[in-house]
């Protein structure tokens, strides 16, 4: 059964960055897109961005200048770090799991495995 | 970006009912909508992709439908591990977007 397991730093001061760590046990990180979502409280989830095995990463323009995903495929874990935060960046934070690399639905980039999440509060 | 929007935006049901929950894109989106459902306090599970390809391990009382701007979620026969949130999302551009969400609650 795949898990992914989200991790950080609860507390993160304003205008430093943010790391986050998903650990992915029952899959192969290389074999995946993996995507980063957070949802502020009460609020819809918003889409960060998308990595996958090339390196190559697509992210949401409204943080493309401030966010960088990668993998570790050597310790099967996904990376997040985002900079210069606000308090416009308190949220939950979740990692997951995208369609299979190469298979035929990829393109529709669903999500189909999450974590349980971990909470990121920006404040001084 | 491409805005979704969902309606209603909460409703109440009794265990059985048939539930739909309409979700509504800004453009042309083809089937690029998938559908999740979000349990307090725990990650969003995928339901539907493509509109309306059922995620392997999901009950068939979920069914989607629709294509362009216009898509349905439909619970045939609302059961009480049912009462979440429900999101659409779209992936037919960059970057992906999600509905506001549907609330359905115990009547």
């Amino acid at each position: 059964q795949v898990q992914l397991l989200e991790s950080g730093p609860g507390l993160v001061r304003p205008s430093e960055t943010l790391s986050l760590t998903c650990s992915v046990s029952g899959a192969s990180i290389s074999a995946y897109f993996w995507s980063w979502v957070r949802q502020p409280a009460g609020k819809g989830p918003e889409w960060i961005g998308r990595v996958y095995s090339s390196g190559s990463g697509s992210y949401n323009p409204s943080l493309w200048s401030r966010v960088t995903a990668s993998l570790d495929t050597s310790n099967n874990q996904i990376s997040l770090k985002l900079s210069s935060v606000t308090a416009a960046d308190t949220a939950v934070y979740y990692c997951a799991r995208g369609p299979m690399v190469g298979t035929s639905n990829y393109n529709y980039f669903y999500m189909d495995v999450w974590g349980k999440g971990t909470t990121v509060t920006v404040s001084s | 970006d491409i805005q979704m929007t969902q309606s209603p935006s909460s409703l109440s049901a009794s265990v059985g009912d048939r539930v739909t929950i309409t979700c509504r894109a800004s453009q042309y989106i083809s089937n690029y909508l998938n559908w999740y459902q979000q349990k307090p306090g725990k990650g969003p599970t995928l339901l539907i992709y493509a509109a309306s390809i059922l995620q392997s391990g999901v009950p068939s009382r979920f069914t989607g439908s629709g294509s362009q701007t216009d898509f349905t979620l439909t619970i045939s026969s609302l059961q009480a591990e049912d009462f979440a949130t429900y999101y659409c999302q779209q992936t037919y551009t960059s970057p992906q977007t999600f509905g506001p969400g549907t609330t359905v609650d115990i009547k």
